[in-house]
C-alpha cells in the first residue's frame, strides 16, 4: 500500500529559529496536507495543497506540494513556545474515496 | 458549527472484554471515517462510511473490529475480543465529500479520540 516517509522525526529547536520538515510518497496524491496534533487532541489541519507546484503560506508556516506529486515540505519560520506538537503531513487521492495517508510524523519541541 | 464528538475519553480493559466506541460527525457530513493511531505513529484508517454504507474496510481486522453507521449519522466502532496490541487512540474523522464528488473542499475533521489501553 501507499506510504509517506516523513522527516526529521524529532527536532528539538530554539524559540525563535525556523523548521523544515518533508513527506516523501511511493505514489502521486491529488492532495497533500499538514496537520498539527498536541496531546490529547486529534489532528488540527494546518495547511492544504491541492496543484503541484503549489506554495501555500499561513502566517508563520509556508508549504510546497512538490512538482512531482510524490513529496511536500513544511516550514514554520520564527519559532515559538506554543508550536510544540507534532506535525503529520497526509496525502489524499481522488480515487480511493478521500481517505488520508499519514505520515509518521515529526515531533517538535522549542525552548524558550 | 460544532465539532466531532467521540466518547468516551478514555478506556482500559483487560485483554479478550469487549469494548466500544461512539461517535456524533459533523451535522451534514456524508462522510465518516475511523482511524488507528497507535503510539508515535501517524493515523491508520480504519473503515470509511458514505451516509450508512462502507466504502472502504480494507484495513479493519474483521475478526475482532466491527463498525455501524446506523442512519447515517452515528457510528460506533466495537472490539471484540480485545488484544494488547490493540491499544491506541482512535479518532472519528467527517467530512462533506462523497466518493462520487471528491472535490477539494472536504471539511476533514478530527475528533479528540478515545484513548484504548488493554492490559
Amino acid at each position: 500500500g501507499q506510504q509517506l516517509n516523513q522527516s526529521p522525526q524529532s527536532m528539538f529547536i530554539q524559540e525563535g529559529e525556523d523548521v523544515s520538515m518533508n513527506c516523501t510518497s511511493s505514489s502521486i496524491f491529488n492532495t497533500w496536507l499538514w496537520y498539527k496534533q498536541e496531546p490529547g487532541e486529534g489532528p488540527v489541519l494546518l495547511i492544504a495543497l491541492y496543484k503541484a507546484g503549489e506554495l501555500t503560506s499561513n502566517g508563520r508556516l509556508t508549504a510546497q506540494f512538490g512538482i512531482t506529486r510524490k513529496d511536500s515540505f513544511l516550514n514554520i519560520s520564527a519559532s515559538i513556545p506554543s508550536d510544540v506538537g507534532i506535525y503529520f503531513c497526509a496525502g489524499q487521492s481522488y480515487n480511493q474515496g478521500g481517505k488520508l495517508i499519514f505520515g509518521q510524523g515529526t515531533e517538535l519541541s522549542v525552548k524558550p | 458549527e460544532a465539532g466531532v464528538a467521540q466518547s468516551p475519553r478514555y478506556k482500559i480493559i483487560e485483554k479478550r472484554q469487549s469494548v466500544a466506541f461512539w461517535c456524533n460527525p459533523i451535522s451534514g457530513h456524508a462522510t465518516l471515517y475511523w482511524y488507528q493511531q497507535i503510539l508515535g505513529q501517524g493515523p491508520k484508517l480504519l473503515i470509511q462510511f458514505q451516509n450508512n454504507g462502507v466504502v472502504d474496510d480494507s484495513q479493519l481486522p474483521k475478526d475482532r473490529f466491527s463498525a455501524e453507521r446506523l442512519k447515517g449519522v452515528d457510528s460506533t466502532l466495537k472490539i471484540q475480543p480485545a488484544k494488547l496490541e490493540d491499544s491506541a487512540v482512535y479518532l472519528c474523522a467527517s467530512s462533506r465529500a462523497s466518493t462520487s464528488s471528491p472535490g477539494r473542499d472536504y471539511g476533514y475533521t478530527f475528533g479528540s479520540g478515545t484513548r484504548l489501553t488493554v492490559v
